[in-house]
């Protein structure tokens, strides 16, 4: 089966950094996706790693670490617009969008 | 079409009755999922297309629950005798093969009463 663990809830303040988190089981890794998601709204894509090591594109970083089977998502400057859900996502057939399975989400709160 | 599109955008059904909802996908991508979000939760896989190729159902709760996409585009999640437990938001997406990018609709938005 497949699993991926990230915290339920951050929080942090404006111009701050935050990390999240995601560790995962699954047979037949390809790569670790990153998706947003504002209350109400439809899940928007991040970013998308199959290597390990940092990527990046502008104030987010997602970073994987194929033999601890953990990445995670670096969010910098933080604005109040970042308050949102954010999903970790594997891959488990072959590139990054094949067959994604999501973990439960981490909903980061964004203080003045 | 510009993006995924999904309908309806609301629905509310009595328990018991069968309930269908289509997705029209972004022009030229070849695959679709369908996704199932309740209320603060995570987006819990149900159904993958494609291509051509056999549709992975693994994530599909029961079997009141069925789609297909015809000819390799529109898709439709069928419910049948549906429960209160199957209200939540129905996420559609679309890719295009290799684009490393997953496209999601609005969603559908189901209430069992």
């Amino acid at each position: 089966g497949q699993s991926l663990e990230q915290p339920s809830e951050v929080t942090a303040v404006e111009g701050a950094i935050v990390q999240i988190n995601c560790t995962y089981q699954t047979s037949g890794f390809y790569g670790l996706s990153w998706y947003q998601q504002h209350d109400g709204g439809a899940p928007t894509f991040l970013s998308y790693n199959a290597l390990d090591g940092l990527e990046e594109t502008g104030r987010f970083s997602s970073f994987l670490s194929r033999s601890d089977s953990y990445g995670y998502l670096l969010l910098q400057e933080l604005q109040m617009k970042d308050s949102a859900s954010y999903f970790c996502a594997v891959s488990s057939v072959g590139g990054a969008t094949n067959k994604l399975i999501f973990g439960t989400g981490t909903l980061l709160a964004v203080q003045p | 079409g510009a993006g995924v599109s999904q309908s309806p955008s609301n629905k509310v059904t009595e328990k018991g009755k069968d309930v269908e909802l289509r997705c029209d996908p972004i022009s030229g991508h070849t695959a679709l999922y369908w996704y199932r979000q309740s209320l603060g939760q995570g987006l819990e896989f149900l159904i993958y297309f494609q291509g051509n190729s056999a549709p992975d159902k693994s994530g599909l709760p029961s079997d009141r629950f069925s789609a297909e996409r015809t000819g390799g585009s529109v898709s439709t999640l069928t419910i049948q005798r549906t429960q209160q437990e199957d209200s939540a938001v129905y996420l559609c997406a679309s890719s295009s093969t290799g684009s490393g990018t997953i496209y999601f609709g609005e969603g559908s938005w189901l209430t069992v009463v």
